[in-house]
């Protein structure tokens, strides 16, 4: 089946610093990627949808020029935290839209940002 | 708008006993309905969806869910409870391409 191989897993950095996650489709093409993040004991909370080769369109509250994606290929889209604080640390997690998978979502094992 | 409402932030249930996890969800136009599952430390498991075919739907693991649309409702469900059942799960529907969550439900599973 359809695959998402999102990375890392777990990251740990300290504040200031920028951390890039990584999202590939594997074994066909996703044509819309989706960010989320989960704070501890909540819901999964999307934070910007992005199409292969546009601008992604993020959801109310969440800060464009802090959390960058970037969509430019069919098989990767990342999500760099800029300038991280320690109330970004979260759970991070990809999903990826294939228009040929008979509607499918397929998401990534998730990235666990920690920032000290 | 779209979105769901999971009741129920924690469910409790014997070994053997039935799962019942509640979902309803608010949509404009027939949604695209889903159950996921999210293991400690893991990421989402696709349960099952709903996609306007079959209204009883059958997923992995044994669960399965209804869609009602006079009821507005996805509920999930599990004829017999198992220990390695115990997660978070969640409901989600999609419109168009976005996809809304509802807050979670964590199932316990008591031996």
């Amino acid at each position: 089946g359809a695959v998402v191989s999102q990375h890392p897993s777990r990251v740990i950095c300290k504040s200031g610093t920028s951390v890039k996650i990584e999202c590939r489709s594997l074994d066909f093409q996703a044509t819309t990627m989706f960010w989320y993040r989960q704070f501890p004991k909540q819901s999964l909370m999307l934070m910007a949808t992005s199409n292969e080769g546009s601008k992604a369109t993020y959801e109310q509250g969440v800060e464009k020029d802090k959390f960058l994606i970037n969509h430019a290929s069919l098989t990767l889209s990342t999500l760099t935290v800029t300038s991280a604080h320690p109330e970004d640390s979260s759970f991070y997690i990809c999903s990826a839209l294939s228009r040929t998978n008979n509607y499918g979502y397929t998401f990534g094992s998730g990235t666990r940002l920690t920032v000290v | 708008a779209q979105s769901v409402t999971q009741l129920g932030s924690h469910v409790s249930v014997s070994e053997g006993a039935l799962v019942l996890l509640r979902c309803n969800y608010s949509s404009s136009v027939p949604p695209y309905l889903f159950w996921y599952v999210q293991y400690p430390n893991q990421g989402l498991q696709l349960l099952l969806k709903y996609t306007s075919a079959a209204t009883l739907v059958k997923g992995i693991n044994g669960f399965e869910a209804e869609f009602k649309k006079s009821e507005t409702s996805f509920h999930l469900t599990k004829p017999s409870a198992h220990m390695s059942d115990a997660a978070e799960y969640f409901c989600a529907v999609s419109e168009d391409n976005d996809m809304r969550f509802g807050a979670g439900t964590r199932l316990t599973v008591k031996p």
